[in-house]
């Protein structure tokens, strides 16, 4: 089942614009991270956030987490027609020791 | 470091073949792991390890067998395959499994 829902499913916008790409989740969290996928290949680890934390940096990302509402945020600011690609959320349950449960992702076209 | 490697990049099988994906870390990983991904889907957990010797079932482990001897190879074997198996299978390591993981390539399936 799936744990983390990215809203919205595409995201089209120009160059320049930011992007803000939203993931809701169910059950409480240890963390909670967000990959970027190109088309036909693997995915790659962006930021991961901590239950503990409300806000993160890396760059041109910011990520907030919101664990009282279930729900994270990743803003792209400035993007670039090179962030174009699909983005996970994965979560961490915080019971036992969880393995990542990801969403169904966020596809993000950013035009010239 | 090479990071994670897959092996083959694409194969086509027949109903009824078996064939094995490896999957290798030079990253001295304890965790590794195993995913589907298809479309509208996307990741699904097939099996995890949480070190040699140790390995245990995720979300969709129906018609896929893994071992694990070394710390560093992690091989999904598909017994029978079938058509529904038809997909992009992805292998990942972590030092832990609710942490960053690193994904490798992916293998595309095709299953006539």
């Amino acid at each position: 089942s799936q744990q983390g829902e990215e809203d919205p499913q595409a995201l089209s916008i120009q160059e320049g614009e930011n992007a803000t790409m939203n993931c809701s989740y169910k059950t409480s969290i240890n963390n909670l991270q967000w990959y970027r996928q190109n088309s036909g290949r693997g995915l790659v680890h962006l930021i991961l956030i901590r239950s503990n934390e409300r806000e993160k940096h890396s760059g041109r990302l910011r990520v907030t987490l919101d664990t009282s509402k279930k729900s994270s945020s990743l803003l792209i600011t400035a993007s670039r027609a090179a962030d174009t690609a699909s983005y996970f959320c994965a979560t961490a349950r915080a019971s036992g020791y969880s393995t990542l449960t990801f969403g169904k992702g966020t596809m993000l076209l950013v035009s010239p | 470091n090479a990071g994670v490697t897959q092996t083959p990049k694409f194969q086509v099988l027949k109903t009824g073949q078996s064939m094995t994906l490896q999957c290798a870390q030079d990253m001295n990983h304890e965790y590794m792991s195993w995913y589907r991904q298809d479309p509208g889907m996307g990741l699904r957990l097939i099996h995890y390890s949480v070190g040699a010797g140790i390995t245990d079932q995720g979300e969709v482990p129906n018609g896929y067998n893994v071992s694990r001897s070394t710390t560093e190879d992690f091989p999904l074997r598909l017994l029978s395959a079938a058509p529904s198996q038809t997909s992009v299978y992805f292998c990942a390591s972590s030092y832990n499994r609710g942490e960053t993981q690193y994904f490798g390539p992916g293998t595309r399936l095709l299953v006539l």
